[in-house]
This record gives structure tokens, sequence and C-alpha cells, in this order.
């Protein structure tokens, strides 16, 4: 069965530090794996994909990396900031029998940023 | 460019009683999804659209739950009758991927559906 298991659950970190979240998947075949962030009372939105031959990207502050070997994969958050509060999802996608994509989605990591 | 827009925001409705969402994707893409938030919980896929037919529905529960996609645009969810567990954030999201790829997926901002 196709997992995505997120850590820690929920994280608290002071202003200005950093911090990284970790996923950890066992989904196949696999396709790509996406990191989202979802503030209160929104939707996703998204903030890396990485497909199978990537193993780092960024977006500003934002660092994903993924270890497609071992299914893993993490999210750096560097000097964070007070708008870094939200959950943060990951959501890995592979395909059924089909050829059609299908995502499966982390239950998320809850980050507090402290002032 | 317009975002996925969904409506209503936010509904409170009784047991047994009907609602339904309606959410209008980003124009030109042909994939629609519709997801069921639970407070905690990540998204779980209810159904997916390619343009007006149905990829995937097999977590969509049937016999309370309908969904259609006129014309390969707007789409809506309807819930009848509902139940106090279907309380949760109802989530429209769209892509311009046709089936294999990995085009970036947009989401709305969700309904807030409350059931008492």
């Amino acid at each position: 069965k196709n997992q995505v298991e997120q850590s820690p659950q929920s994280l608290i970190i002071l202003e200005g530090k950093n911090c990284t979240l970790q996923c950890n998947y066992t989904v196949s075949p696999f396709s790509n794996l996406r990191w989202y962030k979802q503030d209160t009372g929104r939707g996703p939105v998204s903030l890396t994909i990485m497909t199978f031959s990537e193993n780092t990207k960024s977006n500003g502050r934002y660092t994903a990396t993924l270890d497609a070997d071992t299914k893993q994969s993490s999210l750096h958050i560097t000097a964070s900031q007070l708008s870094d509060s939200a959950s943060y999802i990951c959501v890995v996608s592979g395909f059924d029998n089909f050829g059609n994509e299908k995502l499966t989605f982390g239950t998320g990591t809850r980050l507090t940023i402290i002032p | 460019e317009a975002g996925v827009a969904q409506s209503p925001r936010y509904k409170i409705i009784e047991k047994r009683q009907s609602v339904a969402f309606w959410c209008n994707p980003i124009s030109g893409h042909a994939t629609l999804y519709w997801y069921q938030q639970i407070l905690g919980q990540g998204p779980k896929l209810l159904i997916q659209f390619q343009n007006n037919g149905v990829v995937d529905d097999s977590q969509l529960p049937k016999d309370r739950f309908s969904a259609e996609r006129l014309k390969g645009v707007d789409s809506t969810l309807k819930i009848q009758p509902a139940k106090l567990e279907d309380s949760a954030v109802y989530l429209c999201a769209s892509s311009s991927q046709r089936g294999q790829g990995i085009g970036t997926i947009y989401f709305g901002e969700g309904s807030w559906l409350t059931v008492v």
C-alpha cells in the first residue's frame, strides 16, 4: 500500500532559526515528490516538485532534498519567519495500472514560529 | 492568472440535509480533482476528472456523494444526505497535465463544511 509518513507531527521554533522536516514514502512506481505549504484556513500552495533524477531543489528559503534510493525527502527552511507558520504536506506521485498519476498525501507537519 | 475558485467558502447544515459545492478551475486545465480534508489530516482524493470524464472515483462514497463536470470546465460536488463525519474542508484542485506528467496542481481555498 502506498504511504507517506511525515515527521515530526508538529514543531515549534524561534523566529530566525532553521528547521528540517522529514518525509518517508513507500510509493511505487514513483513519479515525483511535492512539498506543499498550507496556511490555516487556506488551500495548499506548491513549494517544490522533484522527479527521480533531482536530489535537491530550492524555492527561496525553502530547500527540498530527495533520496530516491532510501525513499526519503526533507524540507529545510532557512532563517524562519513568522509567516512560515503553517502545515507542510509531503505528496508523492506514482502511477496506477492505467498510467494515471496518483497522489499520496502525508498528514503534514504543523510548524509554528514564535517571535 | 486567476486561481481555482470555490464556493461557498463556509456552510453549516444539519445532518441528513444536502449541500453542493462549486468549483471553477484555472482556465485551460484539463484535470480537476475534489479532495476531502478532515482537520489534522492530509487531503483524500474523492474524484478526479480528465476533461469531463471520470479518471478515479474509487474513494467517493457513491451512496451519498456525487460529482459532475459538465463541458469539461466547472464542477459540482454534492452530498445528500450529509452525515456528521462529512464535516471537513472540500478542496478543489486543477492541473494542466494530462495523465502522466509533473504539472503543478493548484488548489482552491476550500469549502468548509460543518454538519451538526
